[in-house]
């Protein structure tokens, strides 16, 4: 079957850096786009960019220009999001989804806690 | 950017009600419009695709629908089960945009 399956939960001290990783399978990874949403407690959904699964190719919404970073590990059938200089705003959930012009496939998500 | 107009923000419905949400767009989408369950700690599931396809799984008492640039979701009968918050999305350009939430309360 198919599943989205996101690492554990993070908590980092203000400025350092996180890696958060999302592991596919029962599908051909480079077959469907990852995107990622973020959801900060008690909020709403909001979507960030996504990444080309067969050409390694990121695309971020403007709110998330800099700091973050999507990558691969093809191989691995694994979509990685990196988020560096951590900040307060950062702290909250993300999400990694399959799309299939509709996320039909999501990550139980990962909570990033950022505390000094 | 596209915006989603999602209404109402909240409500609260009896289990002989016929529920409806709505997510307005601020231009066409050609229909590239899904709807989300959100349960509390949970990630959102897939309700409706392409604006009026079910997804797998997902009770027939769900419906989706489109008059214009408005979208609709329709919960017939609801059941205890159906709280929490609902969301549409725009697959139309990016950015993709969400819709802001309906938390619905079932009575």
């Amino acid at each position: 079957q198919i599943q989205l399956v996101q690492s554990g939960p993070e908590l980092k001290k203000p400025g350092e850096s996180v890696k958060i990783s999302c592991k596919a399978s029962g599908y051909t990874f480079t077959d469907y786009a990852m995107h990622w949403v973020k959801q900060a407690p008690g909020k709403g959904l909001k979507w960030m960019g996504w990444i080309n699964t067969y050409t390694g190719k990121p695309t971020y919404a403007d709110d998330f220009k800099g700091r973050f970073v999507f990558s691969l590990e093809a191989s691995a059938s694994t979509a990685n999001l990196q988020i560096s200089n951590l900040k307060n705003e950062d702290a909250t959930t993300y999400f990694c989804a399959r799309n299939n012009y509709y996320f039909d496939y999501w990550g139980q998500g990962v909570m990033v806690t950022v505390s000094s | 950017d596209i915006q989603m107009t999602q209404s109402p923000a909240s409500l609260s419905a009896s289990l002989e009600e016929i529920v409806t949400i709505t997510c307005k767009a601020s231009q066409g989408i050609d229909d590239y419009l899904s709807w989300y369950q959100q349960k509390p700690g949970k990630s959102p599931q897939l309700l409706i695709y392409d604006a009026t396809s079910l997804a797998d799984g997902v009770p027939s008492r769900f419906s989706g629908s489109r008059s214009g640039t408005q979208y609709s979701l329709k919960i017939s009968r609801p059941q205890v089960d159906d709280s929490g918050i609902y969301y549409c999305l725009q697959s139309y350009s990016i950015p993709y945009t969400f819709g802001a939430g309906t938390k619905l309360e079932l009575k």
